[in-house]
């Protein structure tokens, strides 16, 4: 089945840094690959997600870049914010089969005023 | 549009006593998950539903875990006999559908501590 590794698993920043966090997959099949920001004692909400048949994605201050052949996927956060401190999770997910989402361990960020 | 909802919030237990939750998803969503979140993990799927059908149960712990969808809507999922490494958070998703895939909305999960 699909194994999803995550780094780092804690990163700090200082405000207005840049902050990335790397994502890496085992199953070749996966295409589908969301990222989660989690405050703390809340849900889980999706910030940004990537298809495989997209190499880049942009939203504003967050960026998601795939790169299939090496099966690996990252998040760039710019300019980062306070409120950008949290646990980030990124996941992949197959379709055709139950599509389910299979998580990172989490990325905590902590960004210093 | 309403969220996932859950109850309840916070639930403590002792080993070997049962415990059930409950989750109402997102109107529409025809696909509802359940996830196991431990402290400093991310989310595992315990069990996909379809409708009212199952379409991924291969992580649930059989011997003590069941969940049901009747009608299609709303979720429960049981424990029972509770272990101690069973504390965590427990959060229900829900989703469009299946031809996707298509982004999960979680609710604010339930967080079961078993002493």
């Amino acid at each position: 089945g699909e194994n999803v590794e995550q780094h780092p698993s804690t990163l700090s920043v200082q405000e207005g840094d840049s902050a990335v966090i790397k994502c890496t997959y085992s199953d070749s099949a996966s295409n589908y690959f969301p990222w989660y920001k989690q405050e703390l004692g809340k849900r889980p909400q999706l910030i940004i997600d990537i298809r495989s048949n997209v190499g880049e994605k942009k939203d504003q201050r967050i960026a998601v870049t795939l790169n299939k052949t090496a099966k690996h996927f990252s998040l760039h956060i710019t300019e980062t914010q306070p409120e950008d401190s949290a646990v980030y999770f990124c996941a992949a997910s197959s379709q055709g089969g139950s599509e389910k989402l299979v998580f990172g361990k989490g990325t905590k960020l902590t960004v210093n005023p | 549009e309403a969220g996932v909802a859950q109850s309840p919030r916070y639930k403590i237990i002792e080993k070997r006593q049962s415990v059930a939750f409950w989750c109402n998803p997102i109107s529409g969503h025809a696909t509802l998950y359940w996830y196991q979140q431990i402290l400093g993990q991310g989310p595992k799927l315990l069990i996909q539903f379809q409708n009212n059908g199952v379409v991924d149960d291969s992580q649930l712990p059989k011997d003590r875990f069941s969940a049901e969808r009747l009608k299609g809507v709303d979720s429960t999922l049981k424990i029972q006999p509770a272990k101690l490494e069973d504390s965590a958070v427990y959060l229900c998703a829900s989703s469009l559908s299946r031809g996707g895939p298509y982004e999960q909305y979680f609710g604010p999960g339930t967080r079961l501590t078993v002493t």
